[in-house]
């Protein structure tokens, strides 16, 4: 069964500064999507940024981006210059390429402080 | 896009009743639909996979008697909880996935049941 860790229960982080939430999981297959979600205190889980394995290059959205590395399992989100709207849950989630299940791990709290 | 809308976003009802909370993907065909519950300060838990014109699909432990799926149209999928008791207070979350592939499940703001 695919599993999805997130080891860090809490961080937090400067205004304007960056950060790097991370996140690791287990699986035997090759092809597979990982993402990760954003949760704010309205509790709405918004899409932050997605990355499909068989991808070598890593994904970026604007401050956000990500490292994808393959063999090792392992998928960080890093956010550079950090804005107080960056405060929020963070969820790493790993799904299968044509599977239903989404695993999520068990989040990151994430504070910007001014 | 991808847009997910979820009504109502709280509901306050008596021990013994039924509550049916709406899931409707705004802007895109989404044949799968998914129900989570989320503890407070935990992650999402999936209860539910929910497929247009069929059976929806429950993960173990959760009764599906109680907790009934519907997926009528290609835009919309309905979670009632049956004779509600105040261990389902929860909040519970949908999310779509778009028919285009790519696997990505946008998620509805969630409700907040309250079984008093």
């Amino acid at each position: 069964a695919q599993t999805v860790t997130q080891s860090q229960p809490e961080m937090s982080v400067q205004e304007a500064e960056t950060v790097t939430l991370s996140c690791t999981y287990d699986t035997s297959e090759s092809n597979y999507y990982l993402f990760w979600y954003k949760q704010p205190p309205s509790r709405q889980m918004i899409l932050v940024i997605r990355q499909e394995a068989y991808k070598q290059q890593n994904a970026t959205e604007n401050r956000f981006s990500v490292n994808f590395q393959k063999a090792a399992k392992s998928f960080s989100l890093k956010i550079s210059d950090s804005q107080l709207g960056d405060t929020a849950m963070y969820f790493c989630a790993f799904t299968q390429y044509n599977n239903n299940d989404m695993r999520f791990g068990a989040g990151t709290r994430l504070t910007v402080k001014p | 896009g991808a847009v997910v809308s979820q009504h109502p976003s709280r509901v306050i009802c008596k021990s013994g009743t039924s509550v049916k909370i709406e899931c409707r993907s705004l802007d895109f065909q989404a044949t799968t639909m998914f129900w989570y519950r989320q503890f407070p300060k935990k992650s999402l838990m999936l209860m539910a996979t929910s497929n247009e014109g069929s059976k929806a699909t429950y993960e173990q432990g959760v009764e599906k008697d109680k907790f009934l799926i519907n997926h009528a149209s290609l835009t919309l999928s309905t979670l009632t909880v049956t004779s509600a008791h105040p261990e389902d207070s929860s909040f519970y979350i949908c999310s779509a996935r778009e028919d285009r592939g790519q696997e990505t499940q946008y998620f509805g703001p969630g409700t907040r049941l309250l079984v008093l």
